[in-house]
């Protein structure tokens, strides 16, 4: 168990729709990431937050969004999806620098999505 | 950007040693990771390098040399356990923002 909480495991919707997901890290953890991995793809970095506020931005659709909260949790937004947004998607926790390995990242279990 | 290339798949028998390659091109280097990813689970930590050498834990070795942007992942005494995708992931540092960049996977399978 990494301790990076991820809800729902799975969710299945129609084209058009708009789903949130939710992620709680690590206690301590001020950093998440999320990430996208479809079908026998890599991890494709989508955004960072760092306490708050956005830190990088990677290969984020414009009708994706996410943002992080106080309590340190993060939703990623997805709406008017297609097809091709099924995926797994991954948010990973990170300590950042006073770790013995800076930028080590942990892992949830992931959200399935399926659009049909 | 970064470029990381790893092959898609392998093939070992179990009690025996397999090397899994890593090219990466990149600015901002700061570290690289593997990682062990069962399908459809999270991926977990295996090893760690941001000097060039070698580091040993256990039945995993991991190797890096920075001048030549590659690394390997070395599995002895292959264990059928062992069946996953084995990522490389490259840390870069640009501004204060750290992030990992993962390259496609390399799909080990692991036969009698």
């Amino acid at each position: 168990d990494s301790g990076v909480t991820q809800t729902p495991k799975h969710l299945i919707t129609a084209t058009g729709q708009r789903v949130t997901l939710r992620c709680s890290p690590r206690s301590g953890d001020l950093s998440v990431y999320w990430y996208q991995q479809s079908l026998d793809q890599g991890l494709q970095f989508l955004i960072q937050y760092y306490n708050g506020e956005e830190r990088a931005k990677g290969n984020i659709l414009e009708r994706f969004s996410a943002q992080q909260f106080p309590d340190l949790h993060s939703e990623l937004n997805l709406s008017s999806l297609e097809l091709g947004d099924s995926a797994l998607y991954f948010c990973a926790s990170s300590v950042g620098l006073t770790s013995g390995r800076p930028g080590e990242l942990f892992f949830g279990e992931g959200s399935r999505l399926t659009v049909l | 950007g970064q470029n990381i290339d790893q092959p898609t798949e392998m093939t070992a028998t179990e009690g025996a040693i397999v090397q899994i390659n890593c090219t990466y091109q990149t600015s901002g280097f700061n570290g690289l990771f593997w990682y062990q990813q069962h399908a459809g689970e999270a991926p977990t930590f295996l090893s760690y390098n941001v000097l060039d050498g070698l580091e040993e834990k256990g039945r995993f070795s991991s190797f890096l040399s920075r001048s030549k942007g590659y690394s390997y992942l070395l599995l002895k005494e292959l264990q059928m356990k062992d069946s996953a995708s084995y990522l490389c992931a490259v840390r870069v540092l640009t501004g204060t923002a750290s992030k990992l960049t993962f390259g496609t996977g390399t799909r080990l399978q692991v036969t009698l």
